[in-house]
């Protein structure tokens, strides 16, 4: 079945450095992909998103492209802010799943000062 | 932009109690909800999805006698754990789809979360 696998955590940053966390997919056909982020103790938050190949997401200075000949769907950020400190999943819908999500395990990131 | 409301976002009952979480969508009629449930520093796992005015479908592996489900409105579903144990502690996550059909593109908003603690 679909599933999606992102890089373990956690990653810890110091302000304004380069963040990359890396997302691969398997699915039947091209699913659409997602990036969603967590603050502690909330729901999530879409992020960004991208519905077909070469397409790509960008949102609050994170960006992400659909890459189908690496099936993978990297979350890239150019100087992260302490703000930024949250759980990132990245997740896959294919067409006839109902609309369900396959989210991947989640990826912690830490930002400090 | 669209608004999901989960209550309560923390309950802590004793062990045996039946315990209700709803969750709302405020701003939009919300044909599909889905439940999740995610363990600490774990990933979500789909518990179940319900479309509006139709029985839940439940995820493999997942009782539906003890976790009820009920979406009887557009902008209401509930998820009630019956005869709670310690062992049903977890965060529970709602969230809602507007659009028709299994397949509708409409992105999927998600609430606040339960902690849900059973002494």
């Amino acid at each position: 079945g679909d599933s999606v696998t992102q890089m373990e955590g956690p990653v810890t940053l110091s302000e304004e450095a380069f963040l990359t966390i890396n997302c691969t997919y398997t699915a039947t056909g091209y699913p659409s992909l997602f990036w969603y982020v967590q603050y502690p103790g909330e729901g999530l938050q879409l992020l960004l998103k991208a519905t077909k190949a070469d397409d790509k997401g960008s949102n609050k200075g994170f960006e992400a492209t659909y890459r189908k000949e690496t099936t993978s769907f990297h979350l890239e950020k150019g100087s992260v802010q302490v703000s930024d400190s949250a759980v990132y999943f990245c997740a896959s819908r294919g067409y006839n799943q109902g609309g369900k999500l396959i989210f991947g395990q989640g990826t912690e990131l830490s930002v400090k000062p | 932009g669209a608004v999901v409301s989960q209550h309560p976002s923390w309950v802590i009952c004793k062990s045996g109690t039946s315990v209700k979480i709803e969750c709302r969508s405020l701003d939009f009629q919300a044909t599909t909800m889905f439940w999740y449930r995610q363990f600490p520093k774990q990933s979500l796992m789909l518990m179940a999805t319900s479309n509006e005015g139709s029985k839940a479908t439940y995820e493999q592996g997942v009782e539906k006698d003890k976790f009820l489900i009920n979406h009887a409105s557009l902008t209401l579903s509930t998820l009630t754990v019956t005869s709670a144990h310690p062992e049903d502690s977890s965060f529970y996550i709602c969230s809602a789809r507007g659009g028709r059909g299994q397949e509708s593109n409409q992105p999927q908003h998600f609430g606040d979360g339960t902690r849900l603690s059973i002494l």
